[in-house]
């Protein structure tokens, strides 16, 4: 596609909830990134895929969240059991190669009631 | 482990003014260093990126330095408008770890 896209765009959910947000790179990207950035707070690295490979998941926050990409494209992240403090925006980035200039799609904003 | 900082943390200016964000970064063996801009409520915008063996990128009214010895990258912004009114965050990729470590941001508002 023309850009990063990620849904839904909005996501309210009740604690205890499983979520899972998806992520549609640019096409031809083979590196793909996803960040959190929670209320005031700045970019939170959370993990990378290298094609289908998840080299470091040393960002992600605990053992709820995990994360997947197939074909080489399209990733999905996904929240067991969520908390009140997941409530945050996701940013999904995909770059042509690793370390390459990162785009970013407009982000997933997740509510935890 | 590599750290990035901006300051200031916010900026006002009058439209027209040229002005310098900072950005530093504590791991000189830097990869790539990326500036982008965060418009309220949306995502980020690529706007310029350096790659460790360049000392400078521009684009338009943007130029956007690279000094790894002094552990500095700097973007101006030339006779700036309000549209620029955004906050700017600059990431730094180290090599061999190939994610971007993002600092807290610059919030500039540029007034008319």
């Amino acid at each position: 596609g023309a850009g990063v896209s990620q849904s839904p765009s909005n996501k309210v959910t009740e604690k205890g909830k499983d979520v899972e947000l998806r992520c549609d790179p640019i096409s031809g990207h083979t590196a793909l990134y996803w960040y959190r950035q929670s209320l005031g707070q700045g970019l939170e690295f959370l993990i990378y895929f290298q094609g289908n490979s998840a080299p470091d998941k040393s960002g992600l926050p605990s053992d709820r969240f995990s994360a997947e990409r197939t074909g080489g494209s399209v990733s999905t992240l996904t929240i067991q059991r969520t908390q009140q403090e997941d409530s945050a925006v996701y940013l999904c980035a995909s770059s042509l190669d690793l370390g390459g200039e990162q785009f970013f799609g407009p982000g997933t904003r997740l509510t935890v009631l | 482990k590599q750290e990035v900082t901006q300051i200031p943390a916010a900026l006002s200016v009058p439209e027209g003014e040229n002005l310098v964000l900072n950005c530093s970064f504590t791991d000189s063996a830097i990869y790539n260093l990326q500036w982008f801009r965060q418009d309220p409520g949306k995502g980020l915008t690529s706007l310029l990126l350096i790659q460790s063996s360049q000392r400078e990128q521009t684009s338009g009214r943007l130029n956007a330095s690279l000094d790894k010895s002094s552990g500095r990258s700097t973007l101006y912004i030339a006779a700036s408008q309000p549209g620029d009114s955004a906050t700017y965050l600059c990431a730094a990729t180290t090599s061999g770890t190939y994610k971007y470590i993002f600092g807290t941001g610059t919030r500039l508002k540029v007034l008319a």
